[in-house]
């Protein structure tokens, strides 16, 4: 079975410091992924996603990851983090099938310091 | 603008009375998903409609029933809903094989 680690619960940088919020994932063959940021009281919203190809992937919002194969990881960056960047972040891993069912990580709350 | 569409956004229910959450959609997608999400956890799949078949997760609490009479809409419905069933439920939706998931902004289910 798939499963997704986000190792840090809580984050905390300055407005214009560089973000990297860490995902790991376990799946058996090719993963898809994604990275989901939530606000509070909100559904959540598709930053980006690697299916295959370059492994570098841009998103919305100025946000990027990097898969690596060989870490088994998914690691979402930012060289400069906003004020309004402040949520809770989701990776998550696509387990296949005409459904396209994801399992998600646990989240990463990012509070942006003024 | 096409959009998937959850109401009521906050729903209060008493503890064992019935619920029904809604949830609509306008982007004609063939599959609905509803999570739940408790506080400071991942949002976890409790079942989804690929067109009109119904697929249950293993773990999913039999209180936990949905229904979809048509493309646009999805219900879910709580039987008896427990304090432990408060959460928040997101409804999602995406095209066959496209990881493209919408989701909605959730109903906020408190049980009293």
């Amino acid at each position: 079975a798939q499963s997704v680690t986000q190792p840090d619960i809580h984050i905390t940088v300055s407005e214009g410091a560089s973000l990297e919020l860490r995902c790991n994932y376990s799946y058996g063959a090719t993963p898809y992924l994604f990275w989901y940021v939530q606000s509070p009281g909100q559904g959540l919203q598709l930053l980006l996603k690697y299916f295959s190809g370059d492994t570098l992937v841009q998103g919305i919002k100025g946000f990027e990851a990097e898969f690596k194969r060989s870490q088994s990881s998914f690691n979402l960056r930012k060289p400069s983090v906003h004020w309004s960047d402040a949520a809770e972040y989701f990776c998550a891993v696509g387990a296949g099938g005409t459904a396209s069912k994801l399992t998600f990580g646990t989240g990463t709350r990012l509070q942006v310091t003024l | 603008d096409a959009m998937v569409i959850q109401n009521p956004r906050y729903q209060v229910t008493q503890f064992g009375k019935p619920v029904t959450l809604s949830c609509s959609q306008t982007l004609n997608h063939n599959v609905m998903y509803w999570y739940q999400q408790k506080s400071s956890q991942a949002p976890k799949l409790l079942f989804h409609y690929y067109d009109k078949d119904f697929n249950n997760e293993a773990d999913t609490p039999d209180n936990f029933q949905s229904r979809r009479p048509n493309t646009s809409f999805c219900f879910l419905d709580i039987r008896s809903p427990g304090l432990g069933d408060a959460a928040m439920y997101l409804c999602a939706t995406s095209e066959t094989g496209n990881y493209g998931y919408t989701f909605g902004s959730g109903t906020r289910l408190t049980v009293v």
